[in-house]
């Protein structure tokens, strides 16, 4: 049982520069989230989906967009990336909004 | 927005010893969570709290859900070098489109043998 699995684990962007986070989930859960997590900030919440074919704007979504084609799969866009965006990014899933939320182990994005 | 205080930002302390930390904040949440992330990790949930007043333990963790649902702790017992990570608070509300979990910023626990 994999659980949340997150590629790539590392990359490096120029400004600019487009990519695409993806998210697997292995558990048949409903909900899934993308966090980004930076020094003394905690985590904060980009944007999530309550279901398949479903998104929703989190805490910091500007920069962002997300899409949820297949309920297993929740999938993170840059499209111009900022040295702002410099981070460790986490996506999660739950199977019911207050259950508990499994991580994956990141990406760590470096945007020079 | 809503913003968790989390406490404190950092312990250094003895194998053996117990640790406090806690979490407030000016909202009322209706669940708090209490997640452990080890270096290179992602979070992982150590308890979880549905009802205000609930005192739930984990081993030699024990966390509260305050009776205001404005606040909670987390108690470690006994503490062991394993037990080093950084710890999270989250506390939710509301639920589908409006669905929100908030984190706390962590607090790092060094625990020396």
């Amino acid at each position: 049982n994999a659980g949340v699995t997150q590629t790539p684990k590392f990359r490096v962007l120029k400004t600019g520069q487009s990519m695409t986070l993806l998210c697997a989930q292995d558990m048949n859960h409903e909900y899934m989230y993308w966090y980004r997590q930076d020094p003394g900030m905690g985590l904060r919440l980009i944007h999530y989906s309550v279901g398949e074919g479903t998104t929703a704007k989190g805490e910091v979504p500007d920069g962002y967009n997300v899409s949820r084609l297949k309920k297993q799969n929740f999938l993170l866009g840059l499209e111009s990336a900022a040295p702002s965006q410099t981070s460790v990014y986490f996506c999660a899933s739950s199977y019911l909004m207050n259950t508990e939320a499994f991580f994956g182990q990141g990406t760590r994005l470096t945007v020079v | 927005g809503q913003q968790l205080n989390q406490s404190p930002q950092s312990m250094f302390i003895q194998e053996g010893e117990d640790v406090s930390m806690n979490c407030t904040s000016s909202s009322i949440f209706n669940t708090w969570l209490w997640y452990k992330q080890d270096p290179g990790e992602g979070p992982v949930l150590l308890i979880a709290l549905y009802k205000a007043g609930e005192l739930t333990s984990n081993g030699r963790l024990t966390a509260q859900f305050g009776i205001t649902r404005k606040d909670s702790f987390l108690n470690i017992s006994a503490s062991i070098p394993s037990d080093v990570g950084i710890y999270f608070c989250a506390g939710q509300t509301g639920g589908g489109s409006n669905y929100k979990l908030t984190f706390g910023k962590g607090t790092l626990l060094t625990v020396n043998p």
